[in-house]
């Protein structure tokens, strides 16, 4: 069975950085591209980051280019976010999610129950 | 920039059958799929590459892309259908969400 489970949501203060994981199994891990997902309170999904299976390549949304970094450890099966520079708007509940396929063809398809970041002085 | 518009609420009476679009500038030369989302759960799949639907998911729900249209159809609406709804397409290398769609059944 597939499971992902993220950890380390908290308060922080603007400005600040904080750490998120997300421990999967049930998989073979390092074969598949993960994700980030965020969604603000009330708000829709956005998409936050992508990082290939062997970690080689990532990609990010324009909101956080250059204050988040995604990154994986293959022989742990975690993925990590990092995330510095925070700001209000930052605040969300966080997902990881696996992709399936590859390409234009992928889609999500699972995710974990997500982690809550509050973004606050 | 590429970006995909859903209508803000959509409702329905039990039974019968409801239609959510997504609109995006020549969606059809992407492949959209469609997420259900119940409040405090986390997003489940239930339409991908356009008009596949993963198992376990009841065979009401169907899609299809044309042109800038993709369209989530649910046919003899349940109650336990009542969610927002997500569709989501890639754009080079990232992803877009639409901002969602609010299905009331009622």
């Amino acid at each position: 069975e597939v499971q992902l489970l993220e950890s380390g949501g908290t308060l922080v203060q603007p400005g600040g950085s904080l750490r998120l994981s997300c421990a999967a199994s049930g998989f073979t891990f390092s074969t598949y591209v993960m994700n980030w997902v965020r969604q603000a309170p009330g708000k829709g999904l956005e998409w936050v980051s992508l990082i290939s299976g062997s970690g080689g390549s990532t990609h990010y949304a324009d909101s956080v280019k250059g204050r988040f970094t995604i990154s994986r450890d293959n022989t742990r099966n975690t993925l990590y976010l990092q995330m510095n520079s925070l700001r209000a708007e930052d605040t969300a509940v966080y997902y990881c999610a696996k992709t399936s396929g590859g390409g234009s063809y992928a889609y999500f398809d699972y995710w974990g129950q997500g982690t809550l970041v509050t973004v606050s002085s | 920039s590429f970006e995909l518009t859903q209508p803000p609420s959509v409702s329905v009476s039990p039974g019968q059958t409801a239609s959510i679009t997504c609109s995006g500038d020549k969606l059809g030369n992407k492949y959209a799929c469609w997420y259900q989302q119940k409040p405090g759960q986390s997003p489940v799949v239930v339409i991908y590459q356009d008009s596949k639907r993963p198992s376990g998911i009841p065979e009401r729900f169907s899609g299809s892309n044309s042109g800038n249209t993709a369209t989530l159809t649910i046919s003899g609406t349940q109650t336990m259908d009542e969610a927002d709804y997500y569709c989501q397409a890639w754009d080079s290398s990232t992803v877009l969400f639409g901002g969602g769609t609010k299905l009331t059944v009622l």
